[in-house]
Order: structure tokens, then C-alpha cells, then sequence
């Protein structure tokens, strides 16, 4: 069974541009989630999918980001423009349920470069 | 509201040493607790985890207690291997999302 998977692994953009990022969950899993992690910091929630509707976006930095799940199937989250303060890594994650006991399976993650 | 908190590395140890990360975490509800794992060039793995008080999560010789009265859930391995170089990140999963401390990261050396 595949994994989550990530597009682009890196991407390096000049401050400005805009870059798309994305997310294949894992087959059947409704619930997809984004994460970042800024600098060696905590990885921070960002927003929740169940299937193709947001479930929360409370943790999204501003509206420069804009996620989207059309068709309940996979996931990409934009930046436009692009700041210097977005540079991290963003991973994202799938899990078949909500209750606390279930796991998540996360991608690899796409390192994003902002010069 | 719910966060976590873990030690500060970098952690560097000689092979077979003992491995204690601590995570102590504050949270509403009852949550489940995690720890993941990212290798070097990889995602995060799931390492272990525990669902309710007094659980205990074992996985590769890794054990983690989740204890309610101290509000912690400590990582610790018996015999570290240069193959456990890695980030550990320890979570909690409350209402619908996960909570992650900052990390981290583990140095083995042979």
C-alpha cells in the first residue's frame, strides 16, 4: 500500500512567487491534514480535510495560503506570495478516523525555500 | 490549551548507552499520546504510542509510560545503536489534531 506522498520534496522561491505544494493521503483515508515545521521548530498544525470539506483552518498564518481538496482525494496548499518567514518544511498526513487513539501517517514533507 | 514540551538537543551518545528523552505535555480531555520518529532524509514514522493512563508503548526496544500524575510520557531505550540517530518528536492527539513538541535530535556514535 503506498504512503503518503509529497510533492515537490524541495522547492526554492524567490520571495514574491508563488508555489503550489502536494499531498497524495493515503487511499480511503477522508481525513487529511497539513503541517509546518519553521526553523527547527515545533511542527504546528495548519488545517484539517475530511474528504473534501475543511474541517478546521484555525491554524493557518494568513491568507496567503490557501489549501484545497476538490473531490475528496488529494490535497494542495498554495502560497501566494510567497514571504521569507513561510521557509519550512510542510508535511502532510492522512488517518482513516478521528478518534485520539488513531494514528497519522505522514509524508516525507516538502522543504520550502524562500530567498 | 493542549501543547507539548520535550527536551532540548542535540542528544549525543556512544553505542549501548541508555536513551532518556523527556516530553511532559498539557492538555484538556483525554488524549493519546505519540512518539515519531523522522530519519535522516525521511518522513515522520510513527515509533509508539499509548492511549490511556498507565499504557505503555514499546516498539525497536523504545518504551514510553504515558502518566497521568506527572503529565509526562519519557521515551527511553535501554541500548541506543548509530542506527537510532534520528529526530524523535514526541505528541499528543487531542480533538482532531496532533500537538508536537520541537524535537529531538538523537546522535549515536559508534
Amino acid at each position: 500500500e503506498a504512503g503518503v506522498t509529497q510533492f515537490p520534496s524541495h522547492s526554492v522561491i524567490e520571495k514574491g512567487q508563488t508555489v503550489t505544494l502536494r499531498c497524495d493521503p493515503i487511499s480511503g483515508h477522508d481525513n487529511l491534514y497539513w503541517y509546518r515545521r519553521v526553523m527547527g521548530k515545533e511542527i504546528k498544525f495548519l488545517l484539517h480535510f475530511v474528504k473534501e470539506s475543511k474541517q478546521d483552518e484555525s491554524g493557518m498564518p494568513n491568507n496567503r495560503f490557501l489549501a484545497e481538496r476538490t473531490g475528496g482525494t488529494y490535497s494542495t496548499l498554495k502560497v501566494q506570495p510567497a514571504e521569507l518567514e513561510d521557509s519550512g518544511v510542510y508535511f502532510c498526513a492522512s488517518s482513516q478516523g478521528q478518534q485520539t487513539s488513531t494514528e497519522a501517517f505522514f509524508g516525507q514533507g516538502t522543504r520550502l525555500t524562500v530567498v | 490549551g493542549d501543547s507539548v514540551t520535550q527536551m532540548e538537543g542535540p542528544v549525543t551518545l556512544s553505542e549501548e548507552a541508555f536513551l532518556t528523552i523527556n516530553c511532559t505535555y498539557t492538555a484538556t480531555g483525554y488524549p493519546s499520546l505519540f512518539w515519531y520518529v523522522q530519519y535522516p532524509g525521511e518522513g515522520l514514522q510513527l515509533l509508539l504510542k499509548a492511549t490511556k493512563a498507565d499504557d505503555k508503548g514499546s516498539n525497536k526496544g523504545f518504551e514510553a509510560t504515558y502518566r497521568k500524575e506527572t503529565t509526562s510520557f519519557h521515551l527511553e531505550k535501554g541500548s541506543v545503536q548509530v542506527s537510532d540517530s534520528a529526530v524523535y518528536f514526541c505528541a499528543l492527539r487531542g480533538f482532531n489534531k496532533f500537538y508536537f513538541g520541537s524535537g529531538t535530535k538523537l546522535n549515536v556514535k559508534p
